[in-house]
């Protein structure tokens, strides 16, 4: 089955504390993997994708990695507005003969306290 | 740029009610999503279209259903509304299906009471 978990559910950081936010999936025929931001009461924010294993993209103080089963989202010195829920999603999957599907994690809830 | 619009933001309904979600997008893009987001649940997807005229089921389509007459636009229809649809409703459009990034409206808040 299709699957992405993302760990830990929950993340309260110092300012200037870095850390990492896991994104594992299974998915069969993966095309891409795709990071985005949530703020309350808004829509998810793209912010990155991956195609294949070993690729990184940066954007500020975040980074993203793609291994064969698993995403990493490293922030580097947080600040406050860098708060939000990080949802990783995977495209792919063979769903109705078609390989066009999103499949979202329940996403990390980061707090990045001043 | 509008992106993708999603009206209304906030409703609450009846139960047995119907209502008509609208989205509409105008990136031209040919794939287009509905997802609910229920807390702590994150996004499922209830029903996807590939184009004008094709769409397909999700994996939480009952209650539901769609239409794709256009590109720009994928009304999602509620029908009988249930207690169970309580959710934030978000509408989302690709230029391709799962290879591309996905964007997303701002979403309907819905309550059926």
């Amino acid at each position: 089955e299709d699957q992405v978990t993302q760990s830990p559910e929950a993340l309260r950081l110092q300012e200037g504390e870095s850390s990492s936010l896991n994104c594992s999936y299974t998915v069969s025929g993966l095309r891409g993997l795709f990071w985005y931001r949530q703020d309350p009461g808004k829509g998810p924010e793209f912010l990155f994708t991956l195609y294949s294993a070993g690729e990184e993209k940066e954007k500020e103080r975040l980074k993203a990695t793609l291994t064969k089963k698993e995403s990493f989202l490293h922030i580097t010195a947080p600040k406050p507005e860098d708060s939000a829920t990080y949802l990783c999603a995977v495209g792919g999957g063979n769903y109705g003969g078609a390989t066009n599907k999103l499949i979202f994690g329940t996403g990390t809830l980061l707090a990045v306290q001043p | 740029n509008a992106g993708v619009t999603q009206t209304p933001k906030f409703r609450i309904l009846k139960i047995g009610q119907s209502m008509t979600l609208q989205c509409a997008q105008d990136m031209n893009h040919n794939y287009m999503y509905w997802y609910r987001q229920d807390p702590g649940m994150g996004l499922k997807l209830i029903y996807y279209s590939v184009g004008a005229g094709i769409t397909d089921k999700g994996e939480v389509p009952n209650g539901y259903n769609v239409s794709r007459s256009t590109t720009e636009d994928f009304p999602l229809r509620l029908e009988l509304a249930a207690p169970s649809q309580t959710s934030v409703y978000f509408c989302a459009s690709s230029r391709t299906g799962g290879r591309t990034e996905a964007f997303f409206g701002q979403g309907t808040r819905l309550t059926v009471v």
